[in-house]
């Protein structure tokens, strides 16, 4: 079965970086493209930007543009997303989504919980 | 980028009664609409896309509609595991792909 599985929790401090990983099983890791979707605390969700696996190129939201890399192991299956110069309003859970059609959300990893504290 | 606006915001009803949500669109996304369902603690599950398909697995008690800028999701004969928080996402014009605000379904 198709599965995205998140690392675990993490507490940074202002300014410092954060990397998630999303390491995926189930199907053709290099058929399907991965987003990266945040939520804050009571907000909807936010869409950063996307990765193809297959070549790994990327499209990230403007927002994030310049603070956000997205990167790709073919070999573990596995997309990282890095997000530097953290402040307090990018505590959020961070998710990971396969992208049916590419633009379509049809399975989330569990989501891991980012706190930015000095 | 197009700004997504869901109403209401709470929505309260009984089980076993209709649940109708809204989502409107800053400008046309055709059909490119999808609805997703969040419960406490978890991630999203898609629910419709395009518009108005249902996705597999999801009960035919859940049925999307509309184009343009105006959509809607009706949920007929709400069940106890239907009461959560409803997103929609238009992929028409992006980036950026964008949601809505929300839905929260409540027990009345």
């Amino acid at each position: 079965q198709v599965q995205l599985a998140q690392s675990g929790a993490e507490v940074k401090k202002p300014g410092a970086s954060v990397k998630v990983s999303c390491k995926t099983s189930g199907y053709s890791f290099t058929s399907f493209y991965v987003s990266w979707v945040r939520q804050a605390p009571g907000q909807g969700p936010e869409w950063m930007g996307l990765i193809n696996p297959n070549d790994g190129t990327t499209t990230y939201a403007q927002k994030f543009r310049g603070r956000v890399t997205m990167t790709r192991d073919t070999s573990t299956r596995t997309v990282y997303m890095e997000l530097s110069g953290l402040r307090s309003e990018d505590k959020a859970v961070y998710y990971c989504a396969r992208g049916n059609t590419m633009t379509v959300f049809d399975y989330w990893g569990q989501g891991v919980q980012v706190t930015v504290s000095s | 980028e197009v700004v997504m606006t869901q109403s209401p915001a709470t929505l309260s009803v009984s089980p076993g009664e209709r649940a109708t949500l809204s989502c409107r669109a800053s400008r046309s996304v055709g059909n490119n609409l999808a609805w997703y369902q969040q419960k406490p603690g978890q991630a999203p599950r898609l629910l419709i896309y395009a518009s108005s398909t249902t996705f597999p697995g999801v009960p035919a008690r859940f049925r999307g509609s509309g184009s343009g800028t105006d959509f809607t999701l009706t949920i007929t004969s709400l069940q106890s595991e239907d009461f959560a928080m409803y997103y929609c996402q238009q992929y028409h014009d992006w980036p950026p792909l964008t949601f809505g605000g929300g839905t929260k379904v409540e027990i009345k």
